[in-house]
């Protein structure tokens, strides 16, 4: 079957750095995602990763290995609007996302 | 504004009744898809449509049907609602299907089957 996994939840710090990990088990590899999904509202496109490296994309970065079927999300200097749940997607052979359940991140004072 | 609308918000509805959930994109998009989000759960893809006049099933497709007629739009039918079937459900678009493409969602419809 089919998998991805992430912690359910984790707790940081204002301006501290955070990194959220995601594994995968998928039939085929076409690139992964991060969303990012505020509270009631709907996920918005982080970052895209097909070749095996980090992307940075100002203060979010993402990191993926295709052999270790690993990815992580690192987000530095947090701000408390970063408090939200991200999600990691893999594209698989069918072209189509397996959703991870996500990461719930609350970010303290 | 571009992007993807969805109606209604929010809505109750008894089991049995049948329920359209509509979906508007005005961004040219070839690709839609409709997933529902569950507690607990990562979005599962009910069904998907890589250009106007094809549709396709995805993991969860039982109870749930759809067209696309045109690009813009791409209604999703319960029949006969069940209370399994209370989940938000959220419509997205891509550019192209597969390949590059980012999808980007809606507001997301809460919907409640009693």
């Amino acid at each position: 079957g089919q998998n991805i996994d992430q912690p359910t939840e984790m707790t940081a710090t204002e301006g501290a750095i955070v990194q959220i990990n995601c594994t995968y088990q998928t039939s085929g590899f076409n690139g992964l995602f991060w969303y990012q999904q505020h509270a009631g509202e709907a996920p918005t496109f982080l970052s895209y990763n097909v070749l095996d490296g980090l992307e940075e994309k100002g203060r979010f970065s993402s990191f993926l290995s295709r052999s270790k079927g690993y990815s992580y999300l690192l987000l530095k200097e947090l701000q408390m609007k970063d408090s939200a749940s991200y999600l990691c997607a893999v594209r698989d052979s069918n072209y189509q996302l397996i959703w991870g359940a996500g990461t719930k991140l609350i970010i303290k004072p | 504004i571009a992007g993807i609308t969805q109606a209604p918000t929010s809505q109750i509805l008894a089991a049995g009744r049948r329920m359209t959930l509509r979906c508007t994109q005005d961004m040219r998009h070839n690709a839609m898809y409709w997933y529902r989000q569950d507690l607990g759960l990562g979005l599962r893809l009910i069904h998907y449509s890589n250009t106007a006049g094809t549709t396709g099933k995805g993991e969860v497709p039982d109870g749930y049907s759809v067209s696309r007629a045109n690009t813009d739009d791409f209604p999703l039918t319960l029949a006969s609602a069940v209370p399994s079937q209370t989940s938000v459900y959220f419509c997205a678009s891509s550019e192209l299907a597969g390949a590059l493409s980012t999808q980007y969602f809606g507001p997301g419809t809460r919907l409640t089957v009693l």
